[in-house]
């Protein structure tokens, strides 16, 4: 069974520019999560779409966007992008989640590292 | 107080030996609770969920303390292959229908021969 899948692997970008960072969830998994991990630091929440709908967000500026396609992959973009945007950033998915959004364990994919130049 | 506490580490133990660690969360409300382990500039990876009654996964261990609000994992006969940082991962409701996953900042563990 395929894993998770994120592309690219390495983005590299100048301050200002748009950054857009792809994820194939596992098949059979509905629910898409983004996290940011900057380098020494833990796993910061983004976003999370469940059939094709923002569902919950963490504490990151509007730049910070995505969306969920019918085929459940997705999509984060990053507008405006700062020096401080470089970073690990990962995406998880999960199977249908019935309470919540912690409720099915999570599988990540290898991530996208983004520097910002 | 963090909504999820996990002592840093590291902790540097011999091939072999037991090792174990807590992480503590803020929101006795809390439901559903996991360890990942995450090896260097990598993803992390599913070790397992914890289960109320407690749970074991061969050489692992996992535990739900709900009175003291804490989870604890448990490596017995540590392996080389043992060495990572494993983050505790807490999902806390967030009114009547939603909720927030929160990871722990992880327990860097690292096994000498």
């Amino acid at each position: 069974e395929a894993g998770v899948t994120q592309s690219p692997t390495h983005l590299i970008k100048t301050r200002g520019q748009q950054a857009t960072l792809r994820c194939s969830p596992i098949s059979g998994h509905t629910s898409v999560y983004w996290y940011q991990q900057a380098l020494g630091l833990g796993l910061q929440f983004l976003l999370w779409y469940d059939e094709g709908e923002e569902r919950n967000r963490g504490n990151f500026p509007p730049r910070f966007s995505g969306r969920q396609f019918p085929n459940y992959s997705s999509e984060l973009n990053v507008n405006a992008l700062e020096l401080e945007d470089s970073a690990l950033y990962l995406c998880a998915s999960s199977l249908y989640v019935v309470l919540g959004q912690g409720d099915q364990p999570q599988h990540f994919g290898d991530g996208t590292r983004l520097s910002i130049l | 107080r963090k909504e999820v506490e996990q002592d840093p580490g590291p902790f540097n133990v011999p091939e072999g030996a037991t090792v174990a660690f807590n992480c503590t969360y803020s929101n006795s409300a809390s439901q559903s609770f996991f360890w990942y382990r995450q090896d260097c500039r990598k993803e992390p990876k599913l070790l397992m969920s914890v289960y109320s009654s407690g749970n074991e996964d061969g050489r692992f261990t996992a535990q739900l303390n709900r009175a003291s609000q804490y989870i604890s994992l448990l490596i017995r006969d540590s392996k080389l292959s043992d060495s990572a940082t494993y983050l505790c991962v807490v999902n806390e409701p967030l009114g009547s229908s939603a909720s927030k996953i929160i990871f722990g900042s992880g327990t860097r563990l690292s096994i000498r021969p």
